[in-house]
């Protein structure tokens, strides 16, 4: 079965500190990972994405991902959080033979403070 | 451009009633899926669309729910007999995906939601 485990539900930084975001997946197949934000009263959102290019990945806002294999994680990370990353970020796996089918983690919640 | 849009963005409705939830996706985008949020918690699939077929239709809870995408553009999805646990927030989301293929890897564009509430 595929899944995904958020390790943290809540995550808070200073602003100008770095960022890191804990994501788990299981999948039988080779999986593509995203990573989804979710602003207040506003819809989901891609930072970036993996599918079996690069394990590096970058995406938008400063944000970038490694996907590691042998620990079967993609954590998200950013070297200086800003007030406007404040937000829901969500780890999302499909796989091959899924239709593309997104399987969302539960989230975490990232605050910011001056 | 235009994004995905869902319409309408709030439905309150009382126990027991039936609703439809309206999802327009980019235009040219072939593939559609509904997910469902409930307060607190990721959003879990509920149906796929590949032109006008379902595709996958696993997600879907009980056969109260039913979706329709008869153009392979707008796509409704239709709840009977509405229960309190109805209630979360419903997603629309679209992706240029050619037909006969997995699209893994696609990206997925969503709409702002529709939250309903059933009292």
């Amino acid at each position: 079965a595929q899944s995904v485990t958020q390790l943290d539900s809540h995550v808070s930084v200073s602003e100008g500190t770095p960022v890191l975001l804990r994501c788990n997946y299981s999948s039988s197949y080779s999986p593509s990972l995203f990573w989804y934000v979710q602003h207040p009263n506003k819809g989901l959102q891609l930072l970036l994405k993996y599918t079996s290019a690069a394990t590096l990945v970058k995406g938008i806002n400063g944000f970038e991902a490694e996907f590691k294999k042998s620990e079967t994680s993609f954590h998200l990370t950013k070297p200086s959080a800003h007030m406007s990353d404040a937000a829901e970020y969500f780890c999302v796996v499909s796989f091959s033979g899924g239709y593309n089918k997104l399987i969302f983690g539960a989230g975490t919640r990232l605050a910011v403070h001056p | 451009g235009a994004g995905v849009s869902q319409t309408p963005s709030n439905k309150v409705t009382e126990k027991g009633k039936y609703v439809e939830l309206r999802c327009d996706p980019i235009s040219g985008h072939t593939a559609l899926y509904w997910y469902r949020q409930s307060l607190g918690q990721g959003p879990e699939f509920l149906i796929y669309f590949q032109g006008t077929g379902a595709a996958d239709d696993s997600g879907l809870p009980n056969d109260r729910f039913f979706a329709v995408r008869p153009e392979g553009s707008v796509s409704t999805l239709k709840i009977q007999r509405t229960e309190r646990g109805d209630s979360a927030v419903y997603l629309c989301a679209s992706s240029l995906e050619a037909p006969g293929t997995s699209g893994r890897g696609d990206t997925q564009y969503f709409g702002p939601g529709t939250r309903l509430t059933v009292l």
